[in-house]
Formats: structure tokens, C-alpha cells, sequence
């Protein structure tokens, strides 16, 4: 089975401080991605990478960036938390298989920003 | 603009009920259609997936149908369960991964009462 492994379930920071999610999958998908998921708007794509240093803006691409320096790694960060920055944060991948392609995603990071 | 709807929004049935979730969407041009579970505070979990050349999909006691040409996707649960209690998902993908994403849907919360 796919595994997609987010670093943290929950995460508080303050206000300002540069955040970093971390996102690892164990099954050499070239696609990953970042989406958050909030109440009401069900979930947003902030980003996606499609290859090892390759990555493409999503819907709400403000105030986050990403690194894909491995296959394996997607790491999100937020350079300087602000408090609507506080969402779930859900990490996925997929392998481009034609219209069979599955997305896989990991747990979740809460991540509350006081 | 693809958009994708999901109603209702919220449904309680009490166990051993079969039951309809239903998905809607407004662009019939999809690469496929995805089925996913949510617990409360989890990720999402992929439970079927439809290629756009398929009608259905099953596993075990679900069931996905696809009607593109109304834009309708139904998921179907035979013999409810009390563990089937779960917000329930769908999405659509218009491209490869590569060049596109999901679209998701606001999803449909069931409680299964036992």
C-alpha cells in the first residue's frame, strides 16, 4: 500500500515564525501536493510538483512556497505565519497512469497559527 | 469552470439502511471520478475510483456508478454500518496530473445511527 507520511498531526506557531510541513511518500510517485481543507470551502490546492524540482501554483498560492529537492519529499512553508494560515493541511500523491491515476493522501498537519 | 456538488450535505440513516450519496457535476469532459472517506480530524482515503470509459465501480459493499453524460456520479452503500459513520468525498480530475487537479466536492457527512 501507498504511505504518505506527514511530519506532524498538529503544530501550534506564532504569528510571523517561518513554518515548515513536510510531506514524505514511499512509493516513487513523480506527482505530490499540498492542499488545505477548511471548513465551508472544502479543499483548496496550494501547490503541486509534478517532478524533482518542479513546481506549479495552485488556486491559493499566497504566502506559501515549496521545495521538491527528492522524489519522495514536498515540503510546504509558510515564511511568515499569519492567523487565517491556521487550516488543516493534507499532503497527496499520485503516479500518472492515464485515467486510472489514484491520489493518495497522508494524514493531516492541523496547524494552528496564534 | 468545472464545479462539482454534493447533496446533501449532511445524512443520518439508522443501521442496515442501503443509501445514496450523490455527485454532481457541470463539465461532462472528465479524465475520471474519485471516491474518497474522511474521518473527523484524518485524511482522506481513496475508496473507488471510475476511469471515464467505466459505468461502476464496487468494492465490497460500495458501489460507485458514473453517468457523464448527465454529469452524475452516485455512490451507493449497501447494509449501512455504524463504522461507515464518515464524511464521504468525490472528485474529479479534467487532465493528468501533470497539467491539472482534482476538483472536489464539498462532500456528504453520514452518521449511521446503530
Amino acid at each position: 500500500d501507498v504511505k504518505v507520511t506527514q511530519s506532524s498531526r498538529y503544530l501550534v506557531k506564532r504569528t510571523g515564525e517561518k513554518v515548515f510541513l513536510e510531506c514524505v511518500q514511499d512509493m516513487d510517485h513523480e506527482n505530490m501536493f499540498w492542499y488545505r481543507q477548511d471548513p465551508g470551502l472544502g479543499l483548496r490546492l496550494i501547490y503541486f510538483s509534478y517532478d524533482v524540482k518542479m513546481k506549479e501554483k495552485g488556486d491559493i498560492p499566497e504566502g506559501y512556497s515549496v521545495s521538491r529537492e527528492k522524489k519522495e519529499r514536498f515540503s510546504l512553508i509558510l515564511e511568515s505565519a499569519s492567523t487565517n494560515q491556521t487550516s488543516m493541511y493534507l499532503c497527496a500523491s499520485s503516479l500518472t497512469q492515464g485515467t486510472n491515476e489514484k491520489l493518495f493522501f497522508g494524514s493531516g498537519t492541523q496547524l494552528s497559527v496564534l | 469552470k468545472q464545479e462539482v456538488t454534493q447533496i446533501p450535505a449532511a445524512l443520518s440513516v439508522p443501521e442496515g439502511e442501503n443509501l445514496v450519496l450523490n455527485c454532481s457535476f457541470t463539465d461532462s469532459a472528465i479524465y475520471n471520478l474519485q471516491w474518497f472517506r474522511q474521518d473527523p480530524g484524518k485524511g482522506l482515503t481513496s475508496l473507488l475510483l471510475i476511469q471515464s470509459s467505466q459505468r461502476e465501480q464496487t468494492s465490497g459493499r460500495l458501489n460507485a456508478s458514473l453517468d457523464k453524460s448527465s454529469g452524475r456520479s452516485t455512490l451507493y452503500i449497501a447494509a449501512s454500518q455504524p463504522g461507515d459513520s464518515a464524511t464521504y468525498l468525490c472528485a474529479v480530475r479534467v487532465k493528468p496530473s501533470n497539467t491539472g487537479k482534482l476538483i472536489f466536492g464539498q462532500g456528504t457527512t453520514l452518521q449511521v445511527k446503530p
